[in-house]
């Protein structure tokens, strides 16, 4: 079964807002990824979150990681045009710590 | 470009025929993946290579057959599709399998079975 969800599916905002998205998965993990995917292109990584860190920090991207709660968030600020894109969380679990599994992503529409 | 290079770019293919796609990075990286992306499906996860050796084959079709000559190149081969199959095919290189590193992808073959 899937392993990460992401929640909203959809989301669209103006140029400047903060854009957040959540992502929820069901077993234990050792890290979290989010990835981007512009238009029928490939996956950019964008961040990497362990399973014991709460918050990591690139550039204008927030993460979050409460495994408490099984669940992360991807806050973007100030967004811009070029933000627009689908977003993918993925989890890496397992005994071996080496499955990397997509959620079903969440695309982005920045207005200008 | 990422580092992973994915040839052709779009592939049209009927059902009878025989293709494959090709994938090569030159990072270093000694784990490959071959991932499907579907409309409105989660990028699943078809083969795994790990040091040139095939470490996960997640129920894929016969139809799909991978190939690793060595830690630089990767191939999906292809015979007998079904229109189903149509997809972006990613493929993904790591430094190592899964673990604490992102993967990088290629741009992906965007395949149609006619």
């Amino acid at each position: 079964s899937q392993q990460g969800e992401e929640d909203p599916q959809a989301l669209s905002i103006q140029e400047g807002e903060n854009a957040t998205m959540n992502c929820s998965y069901k077993t234990s993990i050792n890290n979290l990824q989010w990835y981007r995917q512009n238009s029928g292109r490939g996956l950019v990584h964008l961040i990497l979150i362990r399973s014991n860190e709460r918050e990591k920090h690139s550039g204008r991207l927030r993460v979050t990681l409460d495994t408490s709660k099984k669940s992360s968030s991807l806050l973007i600020t100030a967004s811009r045009a070029a933000d627009t894109a689908s977003y993918f969380c993925a989890t890496v679990y397992g005994a071996a710590g080496n499955k990397l599994t997509f959620g079903g992503g969440t695309r982005v529409l920045v207005k200008p | 470009e990422t580092g992973v290079t994915q040839t052709p770019r779009h592939l049209v293919m009927g059902m009878t025929n025989k293709k494959s796609l090709k994938c090569e990075q030159h990072l270093g990286h000694n784990a490959m993946y071959w991932y499907k992306q579907s409309a409105k499906k989660p990028l699943e996860l078809m083969f795994v290579y790990s040091l040139e050796e095939r470490v996960e084959n997640n129920s894929v079709p016969s139809r799909f057959s991978p190939e690793c000559p060595n830690s630089s190149h990767l191939f999906l081969h292809l015979h007998t599709l079904q229109p189903e199959d149509s997809a972006l095919y990613l493929c993904a290189s790591s430094q190592e399998r899964g673990a604490g590193y992102g993967y990088t992808f290629g741009s992906g073959t965007r395949l149609t079975v006619v």
